[in-house]
């Protein structure tokens, strides 16, 4: 099954905890990304990655980090820096000139 | 800096009604216009414009886009339950390291009321 692939679906956090969250793609795109949104408001950029080892801050990046050490992989870690670190993550993927493709997002809360 | 406002925020009409959903924009170096449902969970893709005044059609959807006055409607007739969700409009522009970005509007929550 080709696809976008994240987990997990829900994450807790605990204070001054970092957590990780993954997102693998099977479709060959070089292209992915990493969204924050939060209610009322659109999708917003953290981090996108256009080829492997190679990744740019988006508009929200400050409190988040990532690697894309494979093309397959991006996973977002989501550090003690971000203070509000509630929302619903999507990752997104796509081939160059193409659209981007989502995943099924990951709901992080705070404990 | 780049700038998707859409409208209205929410509406809620009955089953059968006719919609349209509004999307204006502001962006420098733009190349196309996306349209996305967001249901739950991940949003699907609906409509790519890229050219004025070509309206895109897929079922009781349509879309068209004004690149002169920067903005596109996404219509949907007939309306049934199955499409409430939250619309997305996002512009896709060339950023300043030749890279494609995605700037997405706050989305329209659309209830249809059986």
């Amino acid at each position: 099954d080709g696809g976008i692939t994240q987990s997990p679906k829900y994450l807790f956090r605990k204070e001054g905890q970092n957590v990780t969250l993954s997102c693998e793609q099977n479709l060959n795109h070089d292209a992915m990304y990493w969204y924050r949104q939060d209610p009322g408001q659109g999708l917003r950029l953290i981090y996108y990655s256009q080829i492997v080892n190679d990744f740019q801050k988006g508009d929200i990046a400050e409190g988040y980090s990532v690697s894309r050490e494979k093309k397959e992989s991006f996973p977002l870690t989501v550090t003690s820096a971000q203070k509000n670190p509630t929302a619903f993550y999507l990752c997104a993927s796509t081939l160059t000139g193409d659209i981007q493709y989502f995943g099924a997002g990951t709901r992080l809360s705070v404990l | 800096e780049d700038k998707v406002v859409q409208s209205p925020l929410s509406l809620v009409v009955h089953e059968g009604d006719t919609v349209t959903l509004n999307c204006s924009y502001e962006v420098t170096n733009f190349r196309s216009l996306l349209w996305y449902k967001q249901e739950k969970k991940a949003p699907t893709f609906l409509f790519m414009l890229t050219s004025s005044g070509i309206e895109k059609k897929s079922g009781r959807l349509s879309s068209i886009l004004d690149k002169k006055e920067l903005f596109s409607i996404l219509n949907i007739t007939a309306t049934q339950t199955g499409d409430s969700a939250v619309y997305l409009c996002a512009v896709e522009a060339l950023g300043h390291f030749g890279n494609e970005k995605l700037t997405f509007g706050t989305g329209t929550r659309l209830t249809i009321i059986p």
